[in-house]
């Protein structure tokens, strides 16, 4: 069993949903958890941040953590079709050395 | 733009050369990961540098190996090219206040 979950999709959806995207995790150790979108064939691209749980917003983006549920979320409103892309999600342990696991991800299509 | 630069975006080379990988991470960051993205395995941590010294390996095979120099490039060297190497390899950046961690575009071997 992989330490994280991901569906990897294809989510379609029709522009402006609410989108909800999740990953499970395994290890109690994970304390730092992000969620990356990549294009098809370029580097991922930090979206979003958080430390241990809780929820934190940034424009369209919400992300959601549950620590007690091992359970992460990321909420994207009003999608549009520049959306559509792989979304990942990834965490690391409160060591100094921070590598990132990271799920299969998720791949996104906004139709318009 | 995440600030990390990569060379070359492709190298098309042949099975049991070897081949350099190389990255220059954002400004100031003295933390380098390297990334393996392949279709079945998904983004893997392989190792990571800070301030050119060695801090922690993941699933790096032992014909794989990687430096970081004193102005903070680092290099991924892969010997004995093996048709399964062929992948995206991403490195990653962090300064060293922040845990986030910051991708280059990638470099997309294919070993024929």
């Amino acid at each position: 069993q992989k330490e994280v979950e991901q569906d990897p999709g294809p989510l379609s959806v029709p522009e402006g949903a609410i989108v909800s995207l999740n990953c499970t995790y395994s290890n109690s150790a994970f304390q730092y958890f992000m969620w990356y979108r990549q294009y098809s064939r370029k580097g991922p691209e930090l979206l979003m941040y958080t430390y241990s749980s809780g929820n934190k917003e940034d424009g369209r983006f919400t992300a959601q953590v549950d620590k007690s549920s091992k359970y992460i979320s990321l909420f994207i409103r009003d999608s549009q079709p520049s959306d559509s892309a792989t979304y990942l999600c990834a965490m690391s342990m409160d060591t100094g050395r921070r590598a990132l696991t990271f799920g299969s991800g998720t791949r996104l299509q906004v139709q318009p | 733009d995440s600030g990390v630069t990569q060379t070359p975006k492709h190298l098309i080379t042949a099975t049991g050369q070897r081949v350099t990988l190389r990255c220059s991470p954002r400004s100031g960051d003295l933390s380098v990961y390297w990334y393996q993205q392949s279709l079945d395995q998904g983004l893997q941590f392989l190792i990571q540098y800070y301030n050119g010294e060695e801090r922690a390996k993941g699933n790096i095979l032992e014909r794989f190996s990687a430096q970081q120099f004193p102005d903070l490039h680092s290099e991924l060297n892969l010997s004995s090219l093996e048709l399964g190497d062929s992948a995206l390899y991403f490195c990653a950046s962090r300064a060293g206040s922040t845990d986030t961690q910051y991708f280059g575009p990638g470099t997309r071997l294919t070993v024929l």
